[in-house]
């Protein structure tokens, strides 16, 4: 079946350690985002990648970083940095990353992290 | 920054009742998209519009784009318990990047 996968569903660090956020999309996108939910709130934009090798910065990227290696992988690593890292991870795609249409974003199951 | 204007942000109806719900902006847009947010998971997409005055259905729900171009309503008729989430309404303002509202709870009473 295509879709978006993000792994795992739950996790749990320590805090000063880093962690990587896994995100896999199967959909031939373009484009792949990242967006934090925390409770009670919308979804703000973390990181976003439109093509292959390159990535941009939203609206709360301090704290973060990304890779785009492969088309269907976009993982997000939470730093130390990140001040306040226990949220929801919403991982999005779609078929274009640019334009002045917006494309239909695809979400993916999301992960939980808990810093301890 | 740019804004979108969500409310109610949170209804408690009975199963049964219809629903309505709305977005607005201060910004006129070309596209609207509205996502429907269950438990614990990722959101899904109900509804996406691209024209001003369009009307879409989709089952049970109904979407329209304003006239205006600044907002956006969604109605759910006959709710079920199914249909408990939180609802967002999204668009872009001519960049690649989606704003989202901050979402409105919907609760069925039993």
């Amino acid at each position: 079946d295509g879709g978006i996968t993000q792994s795992p569903k739950y996790l749990f660090r320590k805090e000063g350690q880093n962690v990587t956020l896994s995100c896999e999309q199967n959909l031939n996108h373009d484009a792949m985002y990242w967006y934090r939910q925390d409770p009670g709130q919308g979804l703000r934009l973390i990181y976003y990648s439109q093509i292959v090798n390159d990535f941009q910065k939203g609206d709360i990227a301090e704290g973060y970083s990304v890779s785009r290696e492969k088309k269907e992988s976009f993982p997000l690593t939470v730093t130390s940095a990140q001040k306040n890292p226990t949220a929801f991870y919403l991982c999005a795609s779609s078929i274009a990353g640019g334009g002045k249409r917006t494309d239909t974003q695809y979400f993916g199951p999301g992960t939980r992290l808990t810093v301890l | 920054g740019q804004q979108l204007n969500q409310s109610p942000q949170s209804m408690f109806i009975q199963e049964g009742e219809d629903v309505s719900m709305n977005c607005t902006s201060s910004s006129i847009f070309n596209t609207w998209l509205w996502y429907k947010q269950d438990p614990g998971e990722g959101p899904v997409l109900l509804i996406a519009l691209y024209k001003a005055g369009e009307l879409t259905s989709n089952g049970r729900l109904t979407a329209q784009f304003g006239i205006t171009r600044k907002d956006s309503f969604l109605n759910i008729s006959a709710s079920i318990p199914s249909d408990v989430g939180i609802y967002f309404c999204a668009t872009n303002f001519g960049n690649e990047k989606l704003t989202f509202g901050t979402g409105t709870r919907l609760t069925i009473i039993p």
